[in-house]
């Protein structure tokens, strides 16, 4: 069974550093396009960042140069610098579909993690 | 501003047929499969539809079309569990990047 479980989240002054973990059983995150997603309060869904199996990794522009992702062998980190106020969001890891046609649609999200930051 | 163009609201009654829209352009949804996901209580969101495809565990009442720059998600004889917020995405070449729509509130009367 396909499981995704974030973990890291918490609140953070401003300027600071927070590192996601996303932990995967049932597959091998290295032969999936691993992705996090975002959502601010009140908000809808924001794609924030993605690593390919290939180690390719692509950003949003707001987050690019402050945000980095990763993989090892079972989990995908998302490492967070400068962070800003509105950054402040739930942060879902979510799976690219295995497919050549659909890899850039998520087809299993985890349950989310808080990432608050405060001015 | 999102890249996709939902409506912001729906509703229809037990046993309805109803469609929710995701309208974009050539550089997206013209171009590229789209993915709709459910989330209820702003909990986590489910995937519902990739593509014309039912995942595993999603009722056949789901399915989903895409005619040019504009895909639909149809659910056939409305539950009450199907009350949720839903959203659509794929690719935009615009931007390089995956894009989402605002999002449609769907109201099960």
């Amino acid at each position: 069974e396909v499981q995704l479980v974030e973990s890291g989240g918490g609140l953070i002054q401003s300027g600071g550093s927070l590192r996601l973990s996303c932990a995967a059983s049932g597959f091998s995150v290295s032969d999936h396009y691993m992705n996090w997603v975002r959502q601010a309060p009140g908000k809808g869904l924001e794609w924030v960042s993605v690593i390919y199996p290939g180690g390719s990794t692509y950003y949003q522009d707001s987050v690019r140069g402050r945000f980095t992702i990763s993989r090892d062998k079972s989990k995908t980190t998302l490492q967070m610098n400068s962070l800003r106020v509105e950054d402040t969001a739930v942060y879902y890891c979510a799976r690219g579909v295995s497919s050549s046609s659909y890899y850039h649609i998520f087809d299993y999200w985890g349950q989310g993690v808080l990432v608050s930051v405060s001015s | 501003q999102s890249a996709l163009t939902q409506e912001a609201s729906v509703s229809g009654t037990v046993g309805q047929k109803v469609t929710l829209s995701c309208t974009g352009n050539s550089n997206n949804i013209g171009t590229y499969a789209v993915g709709w996901y459910q989330q209820i209580s702003r909990g986590a969101p489910k995937t519902v539809m990739f593509g014309n495809s039912l995942p595993s565990g999603i009722p056949d009442r789901f399915s989903a079309s895409k005619s040019g720059t504009t895909a639909s998600l149809t659910i056939s004889g409305l539950q009450p569990e199907d009350e949720a917020d839903y959203y659509c995405s794929t690719w935009d070449d615009s931007v390089s990047a995956r894009v989402f729509g605002g999002g449609t509130k769907l109201t099960v009367l």
